[in-house]
């Protein structure tokens, strides 16, 4: 069955940065995009980007422009985020979710079970 | 950004009673609209896309309709496992946007 497989929750301190991965297995990895999407404590759904594991092409909300790099080892069908400069106002969980054939972008199906990421001194 | 405004926020009701959800995006989205089941402290699980197009497994009481600005999804007989929150998304053009979500509690 399609899965995605997040990494353990994370303390860091601000100004660190922080790696969160999203193993995939059960589907062809090169046919869907993985977005990610991140929710502050008792807060809404905000996206964070997308990038095809195909192409390699990625976009990200303006905010987070310059501080998130995106990335996929194919050979272990696994995305990465990673998030620099963190402020307590990364504290959330994020979560990755695949996007549902691989040219709507936007429009996700499966989601990985979250990583809380909790960023303080 | 395209702004997703669902209404109402909250709603209380009992099993068996039957509730509808609106999400209106501030401008055309065609039929580009997710919607998502949030339980508490779990993963959002997408429902409905395409407006209206119900997700594999997902229990046929569950439905979507709209286009263009206005959508609404209908749970046709609450059941004691729907509650909670629900979200709206647009997917039709950058950046993805969510509607700020409606919690549905037991009354």
């Amino acid at each position: 069955q399609i899965q995605l497989v997040q990494s353990a929750a994370e303390v860091k301190q601000p100004g660190a940065s922080v790696k969160v991965s999203c193993k995939t297995s059960g589907y062809d990895f090169f046919s869907h995009g993985i977005n990610w999407v991140r929710q502050a404590p008792g807060k809404g759904l905000e996206w964070v980007g997308w990038i095809s594991p195909l192409s390699g092409n990625t976009n990200q909300a303006l905010k987070f422009f310059g501080r998130v790099t995106w990335s996929t080892d194919t050979s272990t069908t696994t995305a990465y985020m990673e998030l620099k400069s963190l402020t307590s106002d990364d504290t959330a969980t994020y979560y990755c979710a695949r996007d549902r054939d691989g040219t709507d972008w936007y429009n996700t199906d499966f989601w990985g079970q979250g990583t809380l990421i909790t960023v303080s001194s | 950004d395209i702004q997703m405004t669902q209404s109402p926020s909250s709603l209380s009701g009992f099993v068996g009673d039957r509730v509808t959800i609106i999400c209106r995006a501030s401008e055309d989205i065609e039929n580009a609209l997710v919607w998502f089941q949030q339980r508490p402290g779990r993963a959002p699980k997408s429902l409905i896309h395409s407006a209206s197009i119900l997700q594999s497994g997902v229990p046929s009481r569950f439905s979507g309709s709209g286009s263009g600005t206005d959508f609404t999804l209908t749970i046709s007989s609450l059941q004691p496992e729907d509650f909670a929150t629900y979200y709206c998304q647009q997917s039709h053009r950058y950046p993805p946007t969510f509607g700020q979500g409606t919690r549905v509690e037991i009354k």
